[in-house]
C-alpha cells in the first residue's frame, strides 16, 4: 500500500502569512493527489485535485503543486477562516490513502 | 446543489452488524462512483470503500475487506454500507462522498457508529 506522510504535524502562522504544507508519497503517484480542509466538527472539503486543479468555488489563495512523490499545498495570504486541519490523499488502482493531517493554528 | 445524507449509525456490540445508508440528491446519482470514508474520534481520515456508478467495480480497504460490503440502488439514489463482524476499532463517523477524478468531491454530514459492549 502507498503511504502518505504530511509535514509538519502542526503549523502556527499569522493572518496574511504565506503557508506551505508538504505531502510525500511512498512511491510515485503521478499527479493523483488531492488536498482537503476539515474544520472542527465538520465534514472535509475538497480544495485541490489532480495535484494542482482548484475546485470550483475554492478561493484562489489556495494552490497546489508537485508530481511523483512530493506535493505542496500553499495558502497565500492566510485568513482567520483558514483555521483547520489539512489532509492530502492519493489514488492508485482503486485504493485511496490519506496523510495523517497538518493542523493549522492561527 | 449536491446533498448527501447518511443514516443508520448507532451503538452496536462487538461482532454485531449495521447497515448505513446515504441518500443522494442534486445530481445524477447513477453517473457517479461513490465512496465511504470514516474518521475515528480525534483521528484522521480513512477511506473505507468505493463503488463504481454501475456497481461493476467495488473496492474495500484492507481493514474492512470481508466484513463490509458497499452497494447501491440507482433507482432510489441511495448508497449502502453493510457492516458485519464489527470491532471496537470500527468506531467512527462514517461519511459518504461523491467521486470526482478519484477524489472525494462532495461529502455528507456523517453518521456515528459506536462499537461497544
Amino acid at each position: 500500500d502507498i503511504q502518505m506522510t504530511q509535514s509538519p504535524s502542526t503549523l502556527s502562522a499569522s493572518v496574511g502569512d504565506r503557508v506551505t504544507f508538504t505531502c510525500r508519497a511512498s512511491q510515485s503517484i503521478g499527479t493523483w493527489l488531492a488536498w482537503y480542509q476539515q474544520k472542527p466538527g465538520k465534514a472535509p472539503r475538497l480544495l485541490i485535485y489532480k495535484a494542482s486543479t482548484l475546485k470550483s468555488g475554492v478561493p484562489s489563495r489556495f494552490s497546489g503543486s508537485g508530481s511523483g512523490t512530493e506535493f505542496t499545498l500553499t495558502i497565500s495570504g492566510l485568513q482567520p477562516d483558514d483555521l483547520a486541519t489539512y489532509y492530502c490523499q492519493q489514488y492508485n488502482n482503486y485504493l485511496y490513502t490519506f496523510g495523517q493531517g497538518t493542523k493549522l493554528e492561527i | 446543489q449536491v446533498q448527501l445524507v447518511e443514516s443508520g449509525g448507532g451503538v452496536v456490540q462487538p461482532g454485531g452488524s449495521l447497515r448505513l445508508s446515504c441518500a443522494a440528491s442534486g445530481f445524477i446519482f447513477r453517473n457517479y462512483g461513490m465512496h465511504w470514508v470514516r474518521q475515528a474520534p480525534g483521528k484522521g481520515l480513512e477511506w473505507v470503500a468505493f463503488i463504481a456508478k454501475d456497481a461493476y467495480i467495488k473496492q474495500h480497504a484492507g481493514s474492512v475487506k470481508g466484513r463490509f460490503t458497499s452497494s447501491r440502488d440507482n433507482s432510489k439514489n441511495t448508497l449502502y454500507l453493510q457492516m458485519n463482524s464489527l470491532r471496537i476499532e470500527d468506531t467512527a463517523v462514517y461519511y459518504c462522498a461523491k467521486d470526482l477524478d478519484a477524489t472525494f468531491d462532495d461529502w455528507g454530514q456523517g453518521t456515528l457508529v459506536t462499537v461497544s459492549s
